[in-house]
């Protein structure tokens, strides 16, 4: 089974501070996915890599980066966290190179407070 | 516009009794996948089912069953003689080939309520 791990379930940080959202899979996937999660609004996609040292902009990319230096660690990085970015925030997977027919695998998800 | 939407926001049932989970997709694509994903309460998605666009055959496993019309732009999922294990958001996602590469669109999901 894959296996996408999330390093936290649950965080606190302060406004201003900057935040590190760490995900590891063990299954060689390529693609990696960092969406967040809100009531009434789905799951909205933050960033995403194909491959190591890449990575493209989702839909709502604005006040986060990523890191992506091995090809299992994909990082989430809130530069200045601000209390509307408190959110559950989820990691996920999938195999084959910008392949749009495989199911992506989720991690257990990062639930953000931000005060 | 959405490209997924899942108008029920909530739906309650009790056990036993059969329900439907719609989800309408729109895209220009002709080819594509769809997809249906169950969170729990313990919070991690759980891939159902995918189905790609030139396959437009129902299918069942177990107690569930999807129908995949894209005369209507629907894929609907259906859960025969509901559980409480069944409670749970229910996700529908779509997946296009050729415009947006590798992105899922996720609808804004269906929380399922199961009573005892």
């Amino acid at each position: 089974d894959v296996k996408v791990t999330q390093s936290s379930r649950y965080l606190v940080k302060r406004t201003g501070e900057k935040v590190f959202l760490e995900c590891v899979q063990d299954m060689d996937h390529e693609n990696m996915f960092w969406y967040r999660q809100d009531p009434g609004l789905g799951l909205r996609l933050i960033y995403f890599s194909y491959d190591v040292k890449m990575k493209e902009k989702g839909d709502i990319p604005e006040g986060y980066s990523v890191s992506r230096e091995k090809k299992e660690r994909f990082s989430l990085i809130l530069e200045s966290a601000s209390t509307n970015q408190t959110s559950m925030y989820l990691c996920a997977s999938s195999s084959g190179r910008k392949s749009y027919n495989s199911p992506l695998h989720f991690g257990n998800g990062t639930r953000l407070t931000v005060t | 516009a959405q490209k997924v939407t899942q108008a029920q926001t909530e739906i309650s049932v009790v056990e036993k009794e059969d329900v439907t989970l719609d989800c309408v997709y729109e895209t220009r694509d002709t080819t594509y996948y769809l997809f249906w994903y169950k969170q729990p309460p313990s919070g991690e998605l759980v891939f159902l089912i995918r189905r790609n666009s030139f396959d437009e055959q129902n299918e069942i496993s177990g107690r569930y069953s999807w129908n995949f019309q894209k005369s209507t732009s629907s894929f609907n999922f259906t859960i025969t003689a509901s559980q409480v294990v069944d409670s749970a958001v229910y996700f529908c996602a779509l997946s296009e080939a050729v415009l947006t590469g590798n992105q899922f669109y996720f609808g804004t999901g269906t929380s399922l309520t199961v009573i005892p």
